[in-house]
């Protein structure tokens, strides 16, 4: 069956470390792979969007790596900042289904001052 | 610049009420509209998506209805809600000429139905 998988359990790092989250999908071959920021109470907000063809993607301190042969996303924050604790969901464009993003559940991130 | 009004932020709703959302995007001409639910670790479920005015996509067979009256305006609507009908309603829109393009998302209106 197809899924998309991100890191269930909350995510605890300390100010000024790299944060890594996860995002695995198994039987998709996404053209493109988003990822989103989410507050509590507010709606998901866009931050990077990475296509198939591309290895790495960067903004200011995000980064995103796309592994098609390991069918796996890594979204990295460097430096990161107690105003960087929210919710990160990964969403996957795959043109065969229908033309819909498909959403993980989310990772939540816990960035400690 | 884009932005989407969706309202109201919060509502609570006997059973068997009727219930009308509404989102409306600015700065922008014939978008993608869709409303999504979000529930506990359930993730985002697509409800209903529109490529054009009257055009309406369901998703997830329910007692909801949306109708998209102009290009700009989408309603989520119920004739009379069910308990499970609870849950966190998201209206989003992204530019309509290419796939995959990110969706920018209302704020939600968070729903429970007593």
């Amino acid at each position: 069956s197809q899924k998309i998988e991100q890191n269930s359990e909350a995510l605890n790092i300390q100010e000024g470390k790299t944060a890594t989250l996860t995002c695995n999908y198994t039987n998709y071959s996404p053209a493109y792979l988003q990822w989103y920021r989410q507050d509590p109470g507010r709606g998901p907000v866009f931050l990077l969007l990475i296509r198939e063809n591309e290895k790495e993607k960067r903004k200011e301190r995000l980064k995103v790596t796309f592994d098609t042969t390991l069918k796996q996303s890594l979204f990295h924050i460097t430096a990161s900042q107690p105003a960087d604790s929210a919710t990160y969901l990964c969403a996957l464009y795959n043109a065969g289904n229908n033309r819909k993003l498909i959403w993980g559940l989310g990772t939540s991130l816990a960035v400690n001052p | 610049s884009q932005t989407i009004h969706q309202w109201p932020a919060t509502l609570v709703q006997p059973v068997g009420s009727p219930l009308s959302l509404e989102c409306t995007v600015e700065g922008t001409s014939n978008p993608n509209l869709y409303w999504y639910r979000q529930a506990a670790g359930r993730g985002l479920q697509l409800l209903f998506y529109s490529v054009g005015i009257g055009q309406i996509s369901s998703e997830v067979p329910q007692n909801l209805s949306a109708s998209r009256p102009q290009d700009r305006q989408f309603i989520l609507s119920s004739k009379k809600l069910l308990l499970s009908d609870s849950g966190f309603y998201l209206c989003a829109w992204s530019p309509g000429h290419a796939g995959g393009s990110p969706l920018h998302f209302g704020n939600g209106t968070r729903l429970t139905v007593t």
